[in-house]
């Protein structure tokens, strides 16, 4: 699986847009691009995840750019309930299904 | 739906001493993965299950791990015997195989070995 590359913090103001990238420039043309949320103390949690199409769904949105290698989560409306680490996962979806979690972005939204 | 139930949540053991951790997976999902995440080597794969057969236990980390399943409701994680440096917060998850891909995750079992 190809590794991912992410900041290690970021900080965002309630309310405002939230967007965390992430650099997988190895990644191969069967590799989907995931993204996972763990709120302190909880099991990891789904957010989204897609190949070479932006994707959107009730909680977030994935823009991946044209040549795959990195790709941007947002989260729209940023609440202080969406402090966690973002994990950022390249797998093959007809792969084994293991997911490699590197050591993610800590999101802190601020009041 | 219930989603992933792990128990205990909590463990408190003593060094030598069996654990035995348990998960029971999402109705209807056949795929299920141990977790371990500690500090300082994050979260890392110890061993899944697709249709109750163990596909890789690459992740175990030695023999006194060892992890069944009998059903397709229900799996453990043994550690025999344990040790301090086993203390960490252990997940089951489940997934539908075929699907997204999409894993659900249990609450975690914190296990300290004293």
């Amino acid at each position: 699986d190809a590794k991912t590359t992410q900041p290690t913090s970021m900080d965002c103001a309630e309310g405002r847009a939230a967007n965390l990238p992430c650099n997988h420039s190895t990644i191969s043309g069967n590799e989907y691009v995931y993204w996972y949320r763990q709120i302190h103390s909880q099991g990891p949690q789904y957010i989204i995840h897609g190949l070479k199409n932006n994707e959107t769904n009730e909680m977030a949105s994935l823009i991946i750019t044209e040549d795959r290698k990195s790709s941007t989560l947002i989260l729209p409306h940023a609440t202080l309930r969406d402090t966690a680490v973002y994990y950022c996962i390249v797998e093959s979806k007809g792969s084994a299904r293991q997911l490699t979690f590197g050591s993610g972005t800590q999101l802190t939204v601020l009041p | 739906d219930a989603g992933v139930i792990q128990s205990p949540r909590h463990e408190v053991t003593e060094m030598g001493q069996e654990v035995t951790l348990r998960c029971k997976p999402i109705s209807g999902h056949n795929s299920l993965f141990w977790y371990r995440q500690t500090m300082m080597r994050g979260l890392e794969l110890l061993i899944y299950f697709n249709n109750n057969v163990p596909i890789d236990d690459s992740g175990m980390p030695e023999d006194r791990f060892s992890a069944k399943m009998p059903n397709a409701s229900f799996s453990t994680l043994k550690i025999q015997p344990s040790e301090p440096r086993d203390s960490a917060v252990y997940f089951c998850a489940s997934s539908l195989s075929g699907s997204t891909n999409e894993q659900f995750f249990g609450p975690g079992t914190r296990l300290t070995v004293l």
